[in-house]
Formats: structure tokens, sequence, C-alpha cells
């Protein structure tokens, strides 16, 4: 099975700043589809961005961006000007085949 | 917007007992997944399914069943409630096999077995 690894089970960030996120994961498979999730406190899980792994150009949502090294199957995520709202568990996923696999999470603190 | 929504936010239990977590989402999505949620361990996929009356194993799908009757119904059964089930269970959907599309999940049951 594949696995994904989120090294960092917690991280903080000054309100304004930068913050990165760090995600790996282990694949044989060519085609397949990497996400980055945010859980708030006690809310529902949404979707942050996605990365189709055929796309060499690394996808941006906004504040949101992630940087993809396909040959270090390394799928990071950067959140800039940090805000409030951005605290949350934050879940990168790895999607191939028919399955989904989720990292163990990384909960980010905003301090303001 | 898609919407899953799980029956129950919060739930007790009492050991042994037979209990039902239901799930129902409104796209008219094909796939449909059980995780259970732990501190430390992640999202942990329990049961899958790609059509009605389909299911496929999980990585952990010791102690529970699955029932899907209907395409919008997906309904995770624990047979005999251990307190090592004690756990948040999160449900979630996503359109047809091979799209590659993101799953949307339901608000979460937290269920506590005494």
């Amino acid at each position: 099975a594949q696995t994904v690894t989120q090294s960092q089970p917690e991280m903080s960030v000054q309100e304004a700043e930068t913050v990165t996120l760090s995600c790996t994961y282990d694949t044989s498979e060519s085609d397949y589809y990497l996400f980055w999730y945010k859980q708030p406190p006690s809310r529902q899980m949404i979707l942050v961005i996605r990365q189709e792994a055929y796309k060499q150009q690394n996808a941006t949502e906004n504040r949101f961006s992630v940087n993809f090294q396909k040959a270090a199957k390394s799928f990071s995520l950067k959140i800039s000007d940090s805000q409030l709202g951005d605290a949350a568990m934050y879940f990168c996923a790895y999607h191939g085949g028919n399955q989904f696999y989720f990292g163990t999470g990384t909960s980010l603190t905003v301090i303001p | 917007d898609v919407k899953v929504t799980q029956s129950s936010r919060y739930l007790v239990k009492r050991t042994g007992e037979k209990v039902f977590l239901e799930c129902v989402q409104d796209m008219d999505h094909e796939n449909m997944f059980w995780y259970r949620q732990d501190p430390g361990l992640g999202l942990r996929l329990i049961y899958f399914s790609y059509d009605v009356k389909m299911k496929e194993k999980g990585d952990i799908p010791e102690g529970y069943s699955v029932s899907r009757e209907k395409k919008e119904r997906f309904s995770l059964i624990l047979e005999s409630a251990s307190t090592n089930q004690t756990s948040m269970y999160l449900c979630a959907s996503s359109p047809s096999q091979g799209a590659h599309q993101p799953q949307h999940f339901g608000d979460g049951t937290r269920l506590s077995i005494l």
C-alpha cells in the first residue's frame, strides 16, 4: 500500500507570516493525484488544494500553494500571509488506483 | 454544494451493543468511504463502496461491516461494540472511480463506547 508521511505533528506561525507543511509519499505509480485537506477544530474536513502528478506546474489557490517534487515524492503546502482562520489540522492525501491514503496530519497554530 | 450528512455528531454506546452509523450524500456520488480518525494515526480506511450493494475492505475492517442498499446511503455497523472502537468516524463521498476527484466529508461522529 502507498504510504503518506507528514513528519511535523505540530507547527506554529505568526499571523501574516508564511509557513510550509511537509509531506512525502511512497508510490510506484506514475498517474496519481495529491491533495491537502484542512480540518478546523470540530468542523468539517475540506479540500484546500490538489495537484495532478502529470502536471509539472505547482498548483496555487490564493494564499495556498504547493511545492511538488515528483522525483523526490515530496508535496509540501505553503501558506502565505497566515490568518487566524488557517488554524486547523492539515492532512496530506494521495489518490491512486482505487483508494485514498492519508498522512497523520499536522496541527497548525496561528499566533496573533 | 455537496452535502455529506452523518446522522449523529456524538454517540455514546455500551460494550457489546450493535451500533449503526449512517451517512447520506446528496450529489449522486458513486463512491463512499468510512474512516476512523485517531490522534497521531490520521485517517484509516475501514470500508469503501463504489456502487450499490458493493463493498470493499479497507485497512482496518475487523469488527465492522457496512451496508449500501441505496446509492446515497452508506451505513457503518459495529457488530459488537468494544471500547477500542471509541473514535471519531468520518464518512466521505466522491464522484466515479478513476476520475481522481477529491473526497467530500461529513462532519464526523464522535463515538464513545463505555
